[in-house]
């Protein structure tokens, strides 16, 4: 009965390999999101998908990229990943134009680049 | 453009004291705000949100927060502290963009609670 669920939950990888995380949510929700958290705790937003369509780019490196096969599904491939890569990517739900809405967000994902 | 500030990285207060958490806001159009906890290895859980309704919102875990305009505040308070309260705490504002709804989140305040 989870609501927004992130596989894996830990990820430890090296430098140079390419890997995915992926990211469902069963809440009916028509927009999700990818956001980076720092070692310092920072959340910064990288990618929203509203239907299948890409809506919120921010300044990610190109060796990032979302793919959302349909509304409830999310995924996030990194090529070629480097050290400055290692965080938690939190995978988050709402409804597109309701800003009274806020997230719901998954577990997370701690990538760990050695 | 919208922004949120929290003030105080680290905040320290002994279990059965009062919480107060700070958050200031910046909104380029009328805010809506949250408070979410995150506790360790944990994700993000949805505190409390302010929706232009009351004021003075109410939230899980004994927590409420004062949406005050002039001051363009939104603190997070809770009468007394206890252990299980020590987490991570955002702030953040909803905007539009693009025709999305983003999250900007503040830095984060983490709480811890002495005996």
């Amino acid at each position: 009965d989870t609501a927004v669920s992130q596989t894996p939950k830990y990820l430890v990888t090296q430098m140079g390999n390419d890997k995915s995380i992926k990211c469902e949510q069963n809440l009916g929700h028509d927009t999700m999101y990818w956001y980076k958290q720092d070692s310092k705790k920072f959340l910064k937003i990288m990618f929203s998908y509203n239907n299948k369509e890409l809506i919120i780019n921010e300044t990610v490196p190109n060796r990032f990229s979302p793919k959302s096969p349909d509304k409830a599904h999310l995924n996030l491939h990194i090529n070629s990943l480097e050290l400055g890569d290692s965080a938690v990517y939190f995978c988050a739900s709402s409804h597109q134009g309701d800003r009274s809405y806020g997230y719901t967000f998954g577990s997370g994902t701690r990538l760990t680049v050695v | 453009a919208q922004s949120v500030t929290q003030l105080g990285s680290h905040v320290s207060v002994s279990e059965g004291a009062l919480v107060l958490l700070r958050c200031n806001y910046s909104s380029s159009v009328p805010p809506y705000l949250f408070w979410y906890v995150q506790y360790p290895n944990q994700g993000l859980q949805l505190l409390l949100k302010y929706t232009s309704a009351a004021t003075l919102v109410k939230g899980i875990n004994g927590f409420e927060a004062e949406f005050k305009k002039s001051e363009t505040s939104f603190h997070l308070t809770k009468p007394s502290a206890h252990m299980s309260d020590a987490a991570e705490y955002f702030c953040a504002v909803s905007g539009l963009t693009g025709g999305g709804n983003k999250l900007t989140f503040g830095t984060g305040t983490q709480l811890k609670v002495e005996l």
